[in-house]
């Protein structure tokens, strides 16, 4: 079965630290990847996704993911965070062979930044 | 604001009682997705359901089911509700183009 892996459970930073928040998958044909983000009493919010092309995919709020096929990852990137950017992080994958919108996400990074 | 609305926002049960969430969405999309979100958790996919009918289901079991209604509004109905079913409800529905899934804000269910 696919399976999404998020490394880092818990992230605390200082503002200006830069980011990155590992996400590897599972599963050996085409997949879909997004990167979801949930501020604290908010829905869920799309950051960033890949479907094809240029594997290096810039999203909203100065985020960037970088696919690497032969490393199954798709690792979350952000030179200088802000305070504003505390929240739960989610790398989700969709097999589009499967012919539905089934997203598997991964637990989820907690990211802190303090002033 | 994703344009899918999702109500009650809070909901306590006991154990063993019914339930059922509702999902409304402005997207003119006929697919609606349904997950369980347990605490400290990502999403679990639970089911899918396109054109009123379902169309893909995750690692639920069949006290879990759904309706999906023409003007796009969705249920999720649990019967025999057990502890370990507290979690966050969430409620997607595709983009007009389906390039991306939107997301209700949830409903927390507790079950006592």
């Amino acid at each position: 079965a696919q399976s999404v892996s998020q490394h880092n459970h818990h992230v605390i930073l200082s503002e200006a630290a830069s980011l990155e928040l590992g996400c590897n998958y599972s599963y050996g044909g085409t997949v879909n990847l997004f990167w979801y983000v949930q501020y604290p009493g908010q829905h869920l919010q799309l950051l960033l996704k890949y479907f094809s092309g240029d594997p290096l995919v810039k999203g909203i709020k100065g985020f960037e993911a970088e696919f690497i096929k032969s490393k199954f990852s798709f690792n979350l990137r952000k030179p200088s965070v802000q305070w504003s950017d505390t929240a739960e992080y989610f790398c989700a994958v969709n097999v589009p062979t499967y012919n539905t919108d089934k997203l598997i996400f991964g637990t989820g990074t907690r990211l802190q930044v303090f002033p | 604001e994703t344009g899918v609305t999702q109500s009650p926002t809070h909901l306590i049960k006991t154990r063993g009682q019914q339930v059922t969430l509702r999902c409304s969405s402005q997207s003119g999309h006929n697919t609606v997705s349904w997950y369980q979100q347990a605490l400290g958790q990502g999403p679990q996919f639970i089911f899918q359901y396109y054109r009123e009918e379902e169309n893909g289901r995750g690692n639920f079991p069949p006290r879990f089911s759904g309706l999906q209604f023409p003007n796009y509004s969705s249920e999720l109905n649990v019967n025999a509700l057990e502890l370990d079913d507290s979690a966050l409800y969430l409620c997607a529905s595709p983009s007009g183009q389906a390039t991306e899934a939107f997301f209700g804000q949830g409903t927390r269910l507790t079950v006592v």
